[in-house]
């Protein structure tokens, strides 16, 4: 099947952890990006890639890290320096410029 | 001024009857205007594009865009229990990076 898969579903971290979320892709698309939605609120974009190698910071990207040296994957790790990272994070892809992005199932990540 | 602004609600609307969602958006150069669908604990799916001014149809879909107003709106029509949900609208802008921005979206109560 096409699609977007992130794991895991849910993540439990310690105070002082570095933690990564997993985002594969296999619907060719060229964009990937990273949301962080918290409840009762919209999506906001932390990081984002267009091309192989090559990522952007997106409005809330103190603290977390990305890497995508490969056109299918795009991880995102949660660093120690995120104070407050108990949030739901959606992985999305796209084709290309000004077309839609399609979501994986998304991680729950909190903070124990 | 936020980006893009919705109407946080909940909106409720009979079973059957017309559900009329409604987003503004700040930035005149933006190209591309999506509708996601997102229930209770999952990702965001994509229900609507629309890159033109005027009105797409899909089903009991309607997608409105006026971008001299810059407002894009959403009509859902014979509204099913279904149909509960929150709805997010979200802009893509030319040359800007192809990053999709999120309203805080709208939330939807179809009552039988």
């Amino acid at each position: 099947d096409g699609g977007i898969t992130q794991s895991p579903k849910y993540l439990f971290r310690k105070e002082g952890q570095n933690v990564t979320l997993s985002c594969e892709q296999n619907l060719n698309h060229d964009a990937m990006y990273w949301y962080r939605q918290d409840p009762g609120q919209g999506l906001r974009l932390i990081y984002y890639s267009q091309i192989v190698n090559d990522f952007q910071k997106g409005d809330i990207a103190e603290g977390y890290s990305v890497s995508r040296e490969k056109k299918e994957s795009f991880p995102l790790t949660v660093t120690s320096a995120q104070k407050n990272p108990t949030a739901f994070y959606l992985c999305a892809s796209s084709a290309a410029r000004n077309t839609e992005a399609f979501f994986g199932q998304g991680t729950r990540l909190t903070v124990v | 001024q936020k980006e893009v602004e919705q109407n946080s609600g909940p909106l409720s609307v009979p079973e059957g009857a017309i559900a009329s969602l409604n987003c503004t958006y700040s930035d005149r150069v933006s190209q591309s205007f999506f509708w996601y669908r997102q229930y209770s604990g999952k990702s965001p799916e994509l229900i609507m594009s629309i890159y033109s001014n005027g009105d797409k149809e899909d089903g009991r879909f309607t997608a409105q865009l006026n971008k001299a107003s810059q407002y894009v709106s959403l009509l859902i029509r014979d509204s099913q229990p279904s149909d509960s949900a929150t709805y997010l609208c979200a802009v893509n802008k030319a040359g800007g990076g192809n990053k999709l921005t999120f309203g805080t979206g709208t939330q939807l109560k179809v009552e039988l």
